[in-house]
């Protein structure tokens, strides 16, 4: 099946810097790619998808990358701020349609420092 | 769109009693549903998949005697967890396909604890 690594695990940064959060996958037939943003005792809100036929994606601050060759993705948050502080999940679907779950890296704790 | 309503949002109860977990989908059908368990501090770990109408589909390592989903209606999914115990103590959130883009829409999560 598929599986999914997700680095760093805890991540600090001061207001305004970026912050970068890598995954990879191991299942080359997966094309969905979402990020997942998750506050303390909430379920995860969707931020940013990209899909296997793109290589990236931005919207304001944040922006996704794809490389299908060496199977990893990458969340991109600019100029962040306070409100950015939380666990960020990467995910892969590994096949095609909605009728597969997700599987979830471990998660990155991010921390945005005033 | 696309809202699924997941309750309670938080439950507490004594060993040995059942536990049940509602998702309903608002505005759309879901014929399909993932069961997601979520430890502190931890990944979102698929339990398993309910399909309307058939039987769910377990992960390997979950006890589906244990963990009862029913699916019997395209608006509704449910997870029993049956004869709890202190380590079924967990985040469990359920997700749906989102039917107007590819795509899933997530509940708000339940925060079972077992005393």
């Amino acid at each position: 099946g598929e599986n999914v690594e997700q680095h760093p695990s805890t991540l600090s940064v001061q207001e305004g810097d970026s912050a970068v959060i890598k995954c990879t996958y191991s299942d080359s037939a997966s094309n969905y790619f979402p990020w997942y943003k998750q506050e303390l005792g909430k379920g995860p809100q969707l931020i940013i998808d990209i899909r296997s036929n793109v290589g990236e994606k931005k919207d304001q601050r944040i922006a996704v990358t794809l490389n299908k060759t060496a199977k990893h993705f990458s969340l991109h948050i600019t100029e962040t701020q306070p409100e950015d502080s939380a666990v960020y999940f990467c995910a892969a679907r590994h096949s095609g349609g909605g009728a597969d779950g997700l599987t979830f890296g471990k998660g990155t704790h991010l921390i945005i420092q005033p | 769109g696309a809202v699924v309503s997941q309750h309670p949002s938080r439950v507490i109860c004594k060993s040995g009693t059942s536990v049940k977990i509602e998702c309903r989908s608002l505005d759309f059908q879901a014929t399909t549903m993932f069961w997601y368990r979520q430890f502190p501090k931890k990944s979102l770990m698929l339990m398993a998949t309910s399909n309307e109408g058939s039987k769910a589909t377990y992960e390997q390592g979950v006890e589906k005697d244990k963990f009862l989903i029913n699916h019997a209606s395209l608006t509704l999914s449910t997870l029993t967890v049956t004869s709890a115990h202190p380590e079924d103590s967990s985040f469990y959130i359920c997700s749906a396909p989102n039917p107007y883009e590819d795509g899933y829409t997530f509940g708000s999560g339940t925060r079972l604890t077992v005393v």
